[in-house]
């Protein structure tokens, strides 16, 4: 059973543009919910993070819109730019335990 | 400060054999995990280690172990292998969950496994 779902699977952006990229969980005991960035042989690195009693968190162009009564949560890329291309996985940890759950990965192009 | 490294980055086994990957963690980090990463998939978590015991397991079976050493650095040990055991396996080291961190995971580029 896949604890976080993600979608959509791709997503191709021109230059400039706003990549948009959502998560859906089930377990009300999440309470950190990270997203990661992960380029071609490498590991995932985290990019920006977000804990459940704040609705909206920005990082320069890196935004993420947080809705705890429909446990979604979702990241904006603003300006996007042909080096954002990479896999993007969200995440989620409970209150308890150690565990991250991932979701299953959105490629993302953006074309120059 | 060094990140999370990981040997071997590439090796390839046949089933049946055991396989031992390494991993050292980023500096001042006390807690290593390990993750499972299929092709075109998350990673799945396989278990944390913290004071070289182990604490906390996914959804593995027991043929995968792991130590973790008085340096915070950690093994992966998987026997018996299967051909679905082929997967990037990453490490990612972290501070202990407390109410001064979140305990966010760094993790190292992996190491590829292929299965034959």
């Amino acid at each position: 059973q896949q604890q976080v779902k993600q979608s959509p699977q791709s997503l191709i952006v021109q230059k400039g543009g706003i990549s948009i990229i959502n998560c859906a969980y089930e377990n009300t005991a999440f309470d950190y919910f990270p997203w990661y960035q992960q380029f071609p042989g490498k590991g995932p690195a985290l990019l920006i993070a977000i804990r459940p009693d704040v609705s909206e968190k920005k990082e320069g162009r890196f935004t993420i819109s947080f809705n705890k009564s429909a446990k979604q949560f979702s990241l904006h890329i603003m300006d996007s730019q042909p080096g954002d291309s990479a896999t993007y996985f969200c995440a989620a940890r409970g209150n308890t335990g150690n565990q991250f759950y991932f979701g299953t990965g959105t490629s993302l192009t953006v074309i120059p | 400060e060094t990140g999370v490294t990981q040997s071997p980055t590439h090796l390839i086994k046949t089933r049946g054999q055991q396989v031992t990957l390494r991993c050292s963690s980023q500096s001042g980090h006390n807690t290593v995990s390990w993750y499972q990463q299929a092709l075109g998939q998350g990673p799945q978590f396989i278990f944390q280690y913290y004071r070289e015991e182990e604490n906390g397991r996914g959804n593995f079976p027991p043929r995968f172990s792991g130590l973790q050493f008085p340096n915070y650095s950690s093994e992966l040990n998987v026997n018996a292998l299967e051909l679905d055991d082929s997967a990037l396996y990453l490490c990612a080291s972290s501070l202990a969950r407390s109410s001064g961190n979140t305990g966010e995971l760094f993790f190292g580029e992996g190491s590829r496994l292929t299965v034959l």
